[in-house]
Formats: structure tokens, C-alpha cells, sequence
């Protein structure tokens, strides 16, 4: 199995800050990476597919990049809505695996 | 819009078996390939399997040989059959469409809580 390993677990940032994900592949993927956002009590939703592409009706705020193992979520300029928690996932082979996830809180 | 919807019993008791189905309307079931992923309270996300509209399936080893996932594609439903189950069992169960090409989850159903209990 591929293991995703996500950093910092949590973080603590306020409106209008810059924040970085990062996510960690044990092997390469390639761009085989799509970034997840969930709010409590609801089901992720997709923010990013193949490492770099935004999904739709994303606002462009959010950006990805990376490619082999290494990748990150940027989100330019963070805003009230964007509090929740963010999981990257591969798709390069099964079974798919997801990060442990990164809670960004005020 | 495309909608998928997960039914099932919220209570199983231990060593029995979890079924559940989800409905997928506002697109054809032949259009994506159709996942079952689990969240166990205050945890991470845990992909169970995946089944094509040919009812060709693919599971997570670490279930493998308790779960099935099939399709019917006269009701445009898919189902997922988890046997033996026990306490760690528990989570909430999504049911997911994956596009063919992105191999992304990009529709979600709300998300079924079933808890293993007797």
C-alpha cells in the first residue's frame, strides 16, 4: 500500500493568512494526487484532482502542485469557510489511501 | 445534479453482516465507477472498494474476504455486503462516484453512521 503522510496534523491560522499542506507519498504517483476539504458532520469534498487541477466551482484561492512524492495545498488567502479539515489521496493504484488529514483551525 | 443517497440499517450486531445500498440519481451508473468509504468517528478515511458497471470489483486488502460490492444496473444502485462485523466496524459509510479518466472521488452521498453494538 501507498502511504500518505500529511504535515502539520493541525494548524492554527487566522483570516487572511497564507496556508501550506503538505503531503507525502511513499512511493511516487506522479500527479496522481487529489486534495479533499470536510467540515464536521458532512462528506469531503473535492478540491483538487490530478495534484494541480482545480475541481468545479473551487474557488481560486486554492491551488496544488507537486509531482513524485511530494505535494502541497496552498490556500492564498484563508477566509471564515475555509476552517475544516483537508485530506490529500492518491489515485495512482489501489487500494487508494488518504492522508491522516490536517485540521486548520483559528 | 448528480446525487447519491446510502440506505441501510444504522444498528448491526457483531459477527453479522453490514449491508447497505446507494441510490444514484442525475446520471447513469455506467457514467463512473461506483466506492464505498468508511470514516470511523474522529478518524481518517478508509477506502473499502470499488465496482465498474461490468460488476469487475477491486476491495482494500485489509477487508478483503468479508466484503462484496455489486452493482444493478436496472436500478442504478450499488451495494456494499460487509460480513463478521465487529466493533471496529463502526463509522460512518460513504458511498462515492469516481470519474474514469480523474480517478478522483468527486460525488459523495451524505454519509451513513452504522454502529456495530449488540
Amino acid at each position: 500500500d501507498i502511504q500518505m503522510t500529511q504535515s502539520p496534523s493541525s494548524l492554527s491560522a487566522s483570516v487572511g493568512d497564507r496556508v501550506t499542506i503538505t503531503c507525502r507519498a511513499s512511493q511516487t504517483i506522479h500527479t496522481f494526487l487529489n486534495w479533499y476539504q470536510q467540515k464536521p458532520g458532512k462528506a469531503p469534498n473535492l478540491l483538487i484532482f490530478g495534484a494541480s487541477k482545480l475541481h468545479d466551482g473551487v474557488s481560486s484561492r486554492f491551488s496544488g502542485s507537486g509531482s513524485g512524492t511530494e505535494f502541497t495545498l496552498t490556500i492564498s488567502s484563508l477566509q471564515p469557510d475555509d476552517f475544516s479539515t483537508y485530506y490529500c489521496q492518491q489515485s495512482y493504484n489501489t487500494p487508494r489511501t488518504f492522508g491522516q488529514g490536517t485540521k486548520v483551525e483559528i | 445534479q448528480v446525487q447519491l443517497q446510502e440506505s441501510g440499517p444504522g444498528l448491526v450486531h457483531p459477527s453479522e453482516t453490514l449491508v447497505l445500498t446507494c441510490s444514484v440519481s442525475g446520471v447513469s451508473i455506467t457514467s463512473h465507477y461506483w466506492s464505498w468509504i468508511r470514516q470511523s468517528p474522529g478518524k481518517g478515511l478508509e477506502w473499502i472498494g470499488h465496482v465498474y458497471h461490468s460488476g469487475s470489483t477491486k476491495y482494500s486488502p485489509s477487508l478483503k474476504g468479508r466484503v462484496t460490492i455489486s452493482v444493478d444496473t436496472s436500478k442504478n444502485q450499488f451495494s456494499l455486503r460487509l460480513r463478521s462485523v465487529n466493533g471496529t466496524d463502526t463509522a460512518v459509510y460513504y458511498c462515492v462516484s469516481s470519474d474514469w479518466e480523474r480517478n478522483d472521488f468527486d460525488y459523495w452521498g451524505q454519509g451513513t453512521l452504522v454502529a456495530v453494538s449488540s
